[in-house]
């Protein structure tokens, strides 16, 4: 159990277009989905925090206005990536707690964005 | 601000070698602590994760972490490496207070040799 997709797994668009990355969790409920980037041989670093029907919290420096996150359901977390850029290319990786177990992360298996 | 280090970025070893990667944290209050393994093109899967107990915590696939309070440390262990466990490994802290996130350290890149 506790299995998190995300979809697309890859995606290249052009400087100035959205993409939207999709982030599921298939068997439970998610009480909170954060999102992360990766940059090429560097860790993970958080992004944001989301709580199904209500606001995302955005960690410093994270342009809010830029990376939207829409987390609708209990099984569905968005992250849309507007007027991307060259700078915005990164693997973008989505984890997902469930209900009583909320100190344990399950994560995705992450969405490579290449921005042309 | 909360912080985790990992001091070796590269380790290569020989089949049957050793393993010991370190893990400090910079947090004076409760922590909960993980480390998490990443395959070459694979997703982050935990190895093991320490709450609380007994401070040496066994995980899958004979890895073994110690968690020593007193020097904010939790080091990954395993007594014999195979050239299956050529992965990238991350330590995370995940702050007790209510936003459970997980602070990663930047990861260390092991390379068995068969």
């Amino acid at each position: 159990g506790a299995v998190v997709s995300q979809h697309p797994s890859w995606v290249i668009c052009k400087s100035g277009t959205s993409v939207k990355i999709e982030c599921r969790s298939l068997d439970f409920q998610a009480t909170t989905m954060f999102w992360y980037r990766q940059f090429p041989k560097q860790s993970l670093m958080l992004m944001a925090t989301s709580n199904e029907g209500s606001k995302a919290t955005y960690e410093q420096g994270v342009e809010k206005d830029k990376f939207l996150i829409n987390h609708a359901s209990l099984t569905l977390s968005t992250l849309t990536v507007t007027s991307a850029h060259p700078e915005d290319s990164s693997f973008y990786i989505c984890s997902a707690t469930r209900a009583g177990s909320v100190d344990e992360q399950y994560f995705g298996p992450g969405t490579r964005l290449t921005v042309t | 601000a909360q912080s985790v280090s990992q001091h070796n970025h590269h380790v290569i070893l020989s089949e049957a070698a050793s393993l010991e990667l370190g893990c400090n944290y910079s947090y004076g209050g409760t922590v909960n602590l993980f480390w998490y393994v990443q395959y070459p093109g694979q997703h982050l899967q935990l190895l093991l994760k320490y709450f609380s107990g007994d401070p040496l915590v066994k995980g899958i696939k004979g890895f073994e972490a110690e968690f020593i309070k007193s020097k904010f440390s939790f080091n990954l262990r395993k007594p014999s490496v195979q050239w299956s466990d050529t992965a990238e490994y991350f330590c995370a802290v995940n702050v007790l207070d209510s936003s459970y996130k997980l602070i990663f350290g930047s990861g260390t890149r092991l390379l068995v040799r068969p």
